[in-house]
């Protein structure tokens, strides 16, 4: 049980171009999602907490135009980064809470590179 | 504020070594505490954790104990293999900060046979 998975695994975009990533909690409600980025041989950066139907809610310094977080239901949110740039390049991680345990559980992870 | 602190890497061992990286923590509440391992290409999995003072966490043979008198959560594990190389994650959640996780560095764990 408590499986999250993310789609696409991997992406590869042209500069400028937006993409969007799943985060989906296949066996369970989760009812805050998170989203991390991680950057090589670091550790995860918290980039926003997203409730369903709310708004997210995004770590300083992280621009919330840039990076879009819809959390549409109990078991979907969505990142979407807008406009991106090289520097956008990382791995995407989300994670789902469910108050059943009070804890996180996390996806494998979104490889985005931008050329 | 909340934050953790863990041991640089890497940590270079031969199988069947003992392994330990230190952890340590500080939380502005009363913190659970967690390790999670992360393996090449892959998202984070929990390895184990701790919800109160003197608590064990214990899975796959590694184990930690939350000390709250040095504010530590240690991993040990007493023979390790070559599949245990990964990063390794201490990490604390306080339930006041919105069940947010804040994460240590990471330690690069790599396990020659």
């Amino acid at each position: 049980g408590a499986v999250v998975s993310q789609h696409p695994s991997r992406v590869i975009c042209k500069s400028g171009t937006s993409v969007k990533i799943e985060c989906r909690s296949l066996d369970f409600q989760a009812t805050t999602m998170f989203w991390y980025r991680q950057f090589p041989k670091k550790s995860l950066m918290l980039m926003a907490t997203s409730n369903e139907g709310s708004k997210a809610t995004y770590e300083q310094g992280v621009e919330k135009d840039k990076f879009l977080i819809n959390h549409a239901s109990l078991t979907l949110s969505t990142l979407t980064v807008t406009s991106a740039h090289p520097e956008d390049s990382s791995f995407y991680i989300c994670s789902a809470w469910t108050s059943g345990t009070y804890e996180q559980y996390f996806g494998p992870g979104t490889r985005l590179t931008v050329t | 504020g909340n934050s953790v602190t863990q041991m640089e890497g890497p940590v270079t061992l031969s199988e069947e070594a003992f392994l330990t990286i230190n952890c340590t923590y500080t939380a502005t509440g009363y913190p659970s505490l967690f390790w999670y391992v992360q393996y090449p290409g892959e998202g984070l999995q929990l390895l184990l954790k701790a919800t109160k003072a003197d608590d064990k966490g214990s899975n796959k043979g590694f184990e930690a104990t939350y000390r709250k008198e040095t504010t530590s959560f240690h991993l040990e594990k007493g023979s390790v293999q070559v599949s245990d190389s990964a990063v390794y994650f201490c990490a604390l959640s306080v339930p006041d900060y919105g069940n947010k996780l804040v994460f240590g560095a990471g330690t690069i764990l790599r396990v020659k046979s």
